[in-house]
């Protein structure tokens, strides 16, 4: 099993559409968490982060999550054809200076039509 | 432009030779990253230096190795190809040894026929 596990989608939306993106995860010592967006050809690029449990709301994305079930969430508001992407969570136990590991989910694919 | 450059962006060999990919990281960054893309399994991280020395290893093959010189450059050597290292593989830097903003590069796509 792994450690973190994201539908993979594709996940096709209307525009304007509320989208919601999950992930789960088995490492409870995971307590930094973030959402990348990554477009095709391209790397990944940070989206949102967020310290243990709680919501972070940056624009039109709000983050989750919930460490007591282990999930995490990215809410995109009135959605985007630009928002067509693969969304990949990632989290870490630890983000201090002695090494910096994330572990990723496998991405989800959103697809935001006209 | 992230600022993180890599090359090749493509590049095809033949099962059992060795290549080099090539990072360098954003201006100012000491920390580079290396990370492995397959569809299978995602971005599965392998190996982290600062300022030129080793600083976190996550699931490297034997086959596999880094370093970082001291301009900051990064190459990740991958040797005695296998069909299944066919992958991308991407490289990001940060600032410092630790944090969470890294940013990455557009990764170089190996195909191994």
């Amino acid at each position: 099993q792994k450690e973190v596990e994201q539908d993979p989608g594709p996940l096709s939306v209307p525009e304007g559409a509320i989208v919601s993106l999950n992930c789960t995860y088995s490492n409870s010592a995971f307590q930094y968490f973030m959402w990348y967006r990554q477009y095709s050809r391209k790397g990944p690029e940070l989206l949102m982060y967020t310290y243990s449990s709680g919501n972070k709301e940056d624009g039109r994305f709000t983050a989750q999550v919930d460490k007591s079930s282990k999930y995490i969430s990215l809410f995109i508001r009135d959605s985007q054809p630009s928002d067509s992407a693969t969304y990949l969570c990632a989290m870490s136990d630890d983000v201090g200076g002695g090494g910096n590991k994330l572990t990723f989910g496998t991405g989800t694919q959103l697809k935001v039509e006209l | 432009d992230s600022g993180v450059t890599q090359t090749p962006k493509h590049l095809i060999t033949a099962t059992g030779q060795r290549v080099t990919l090539r990072c360098s990281p954003r201006s100012g960054d000491l920390s580079v990253y290396w990370y492995q893309q397959s569809l299978d399994q995602g971005l599965q991280f392998l190996i982290q230096y600062y300022n030129g020395e080793e600083r976190a290893k996550g699931n490297i093959l034997e086959r596999f190795s880094a370093q970082q010189f001291p301009d900051l450059h990064s190459e990740l050597n991958l040797s005695s190809l296998e069909l299944g290292d066919s992958a991308l593989y991407f490289c990001a830097s940060s600032p410092q040894a630790g944090g969470y903003g890294y940013t990455f590069g557009s990764g170089t796509r190996l195909t191994v026929v």
